[in-house]
This record gives C-alpha cells, structure tokens and sequence, in this order.
C-alpha cells in the first residue's frame, strides 16, 4: 500500500525563523514525491519536486531513502509562506497515481 | 482555456438525488485525475484516465460513482443516490505526460453539500 504521513496539521514559526514541514512515505517502489502548496482561495500548485533538486520560493526538500522522509524546508520564514503545504507520492510502479498525505497549514507571525 | 475549469463551483442537494460534477482540463492534457477532499483531509484519489479510458478507478469508493471521459477531454464525475457523507470538494487535475515530471494542474474544485 502507498501512504503519505505528514504529522504536524498545524504550524505556526515567527518570521525569519527555519521551517520544517516532515513528510514520510511508504512505498514498495521507487518513489517521486513532490510537495504541493495551497494559499488561501487559490487553487492546489505545484512547489517542488524530488527529481529537480530544486529550491523554490527559499524551499527546499530532500528525498531520504533511509528514512523514507522528504521534509520540506527553508532557512527563513516569510509571512506571505502561510498555506497548506501538502507532501505527494506519484505511484509510478502501479500507474501513475498520485497519493497525498493529509496536509499541513502553515503560518508566519509576523 | 488557460487552467482546469471545473462546473459547478458549488452544488448543494438533497439525499438520493443524482449529481454530474464536470471538468474541462488544459488543452492538450491527455491524463486526467479526479480527487475528494474532506475537511481536514488531503485529496483522496478517486479515478485517473489516460486518453479516453479509465487507466485506474480503484479510488472510486462504490458503485455509486462513475467518471467518463467519452472524448479524451472534458470528464464528468456522476454520483448516483448521494448520501451525506458524499459532501466534500471534488478536485480535478490534469496532466500533460504521465511517464514525465507529471505536475498535476488542478481545478478550483467543485464542493458538493448534501442534504
């Protein structure tokens, strides 16, 4: 079975401060994980993905094998990061699913 | 048209009755997926077509859900004697390239409250 774990429902980081939003999967295959974010009233988009090695908006997220995790993190929290963060798992091994876990809503204090 | 438009915005309705949820993906877009999204849950797979056929609808919860793609473009999601628990946001997304990067690009959703 495929799952996405993400633990934290709700964060709340003062700005300037690091973030880290956890992410765990399980999958029997070779995972591609990517990390959807959702500000409010816009539509779910893309942030990143594992194969581009990527920072974007600050973001940046490694795929951890060993720990099955794919964390999403940046150095300094801005305000305008408040969101839903949503880390996803594309099942490539059995047809291209995407799968993704129950999402974490981020705020910056100012 | 520039994004995935989905109709309608909102539907409310009352138990038992039949509802068609429609999304009209990016042109070109030959994967199409439809997701669920209850409060306080991530989007939970429901169907995913590749062209005009349903490459997987393992995520459809019973028989009460269908989803055609008749012509590899536009798709309808068909909920038949909706009950309550029916209500949530219903997400479409499509997609340019399965065995690529494969962004997703999604719709605003259609929320449906039953009754």
């Amino acid at each position: 079975a495929q799952r996405v774990t993400q633990p934290e429902k709700l964060l709340s980081v003062f700005k300037g401060a690091p973030v880290e939003l956890k992410c765990n999967y399980s999958y029997s295959g070779s995972p591609e994980l990517f990390w959807y974010v959702q500000y409010s009233r816009q539509r779910l988009q893309l942030l990143l993905r594992h194969i581009s090695r990527e920072s974007i908006k600050g973001f940046t997220a490694d795929l951890n094998k060993g720990e099955t995790s794919f964390h999403l993190k940046k150095p300094f929290a801005q305000e305008e990061d408040s969101a839903m963060y949503y880390c996803a798992l594309k099942a490539a091994n059995t047809g291209n699913q995407f799968y993704f876990g129950t999402g974490t809503s981020l705020t910056v204090i100012p | 048209g520039a994004g995935v438009s989905q109709t309608p915005s909102n539907k409310v309705t009352e138990k038992g009755k039949y509802v068609e949820l429609r999304c009209d993906p990016i042109s070109g877009h030959t994967a199409l997926y439809w997701y669920r999204q209850s409060l306080g849950q991530g989007p939970e797979f429901l169907i995913y077509f590749q062209g005009t056929g349903a490459a997987d609808d393992s995520g459809l919860p019973n028989d009460r859900f269908f989803a055609v793609r008749p012509e590899g473009s536009v798709s309808t999601l068909k909920i038949q004697r909706t009950e309550r628990g029916d209500s949530a946001v219903y997400l479409c997304a499509s997609s340019s390239r399965t065995g690529g990067t494969g962004e997703l690009f999604f719709g605003e959703g259609s929320r449906l409250t039953v009754l």
